[in-house]
């Protein structure tokens, strides 16, 4: 099967710009999750959706940062505006449930740099 | 709260011995589960092994094993037979089975095969 794309592997933006990352989970995962992993640090949960619906936005930086997961499936996690403390690796991934016992499944990652 | 503590930032082993990577967790949740993932130098995190907080075995997935000591509220991971392709981050991870089985993670251990 397909794994967790997503999409660029690699930014670079200025602070203050804005910047948008994408994410295609695995085919019939209906649980889609967004994490920020900084250099040396575990990946950190920013959002999770259940179908198209948010689980937990607990740690998402709503001044800055948005999500979206149109019609359950791709989603998209935006930044407006960049800060230098957002230079990170953002991990995309999935999982057939919301299930305690459900591994995820994770995209590459990309790496943001901000200058 | 949840919390989970990887007290060794770097571990190193000879090609082909066993080592074992701690992991301590915190939680007030009755029911959870945790979670090992490999992160190679390329950045994917991989899903190695899963322990559900009642099961009565350890788990194992071939060269991976988790001793469970659930009084203790420890996970580590025991990898036998260590490969050169071992090298790598690893992870431990818990997710209560209670409000939205939110998944965290420890900031990992980095694990260096010798020939």
């Amino acid at each position: 099967e397909a794994g967790v794309a997503q999409s660029p592997r690699y930014k670079i933006i200025e602070k203050r710009q804005s910047v948008a990352f994408w994410c295609n989970p695995i085919s019939g995962h209906a649980t889609l999750y967004w994490y920020q992993q900084i250099l040396g640090q575990g990946p950190k949960l920013l959002i999770q959706f259940q179908n198209n619906g948010v689980v937990d936005d607990s740690q998402l930086p709503k001044d800055r940062f948005s999500a979206e997961r149109l019609k359950g499936v791709d989603s998209t996690l935006k930044i407006q505006p960049a800060k230098l403390e957002d230079s990170a690796v953002y991990l995309c991934a999935s999982s057939l449930g919301a299930g305690g016992n459900q591994p995820q499944h994770f995209g590459d990652g990309t790496r943001l740099s901000i200058l | 709260a949840q919390k989970i503590t990887q007290t060794q930032p770097g571990m190193f082993v000879q090609e082909k011995e066993a080592v074992t990577l701690d992991c301590t967790y915190d939680t007030s949740d009755p029911s959870y589960g945790l979670f090992w993932y490999k992160q190679p130098s390329s950045g994917e995190m991989i899903f190695l092994i899963y322990q559900g907080s009642y099961d009565q075995q350890n788990a194992t997935e071939g060269r991976y094993s988790l001793n469970f000591q659930k009084a203790r509220k420890s996970a580590n991971l025991v990898i036998s037979a260590s490969q050169l392709g071992d090298s790598a981050m690893y992870f431990c991870a818990m997710r209560g089975y209670t409000g939205g089985f939110k998944t965290i993670f420890g900031a990992g251990t980095r694990l260096f095969v010798k020939a």
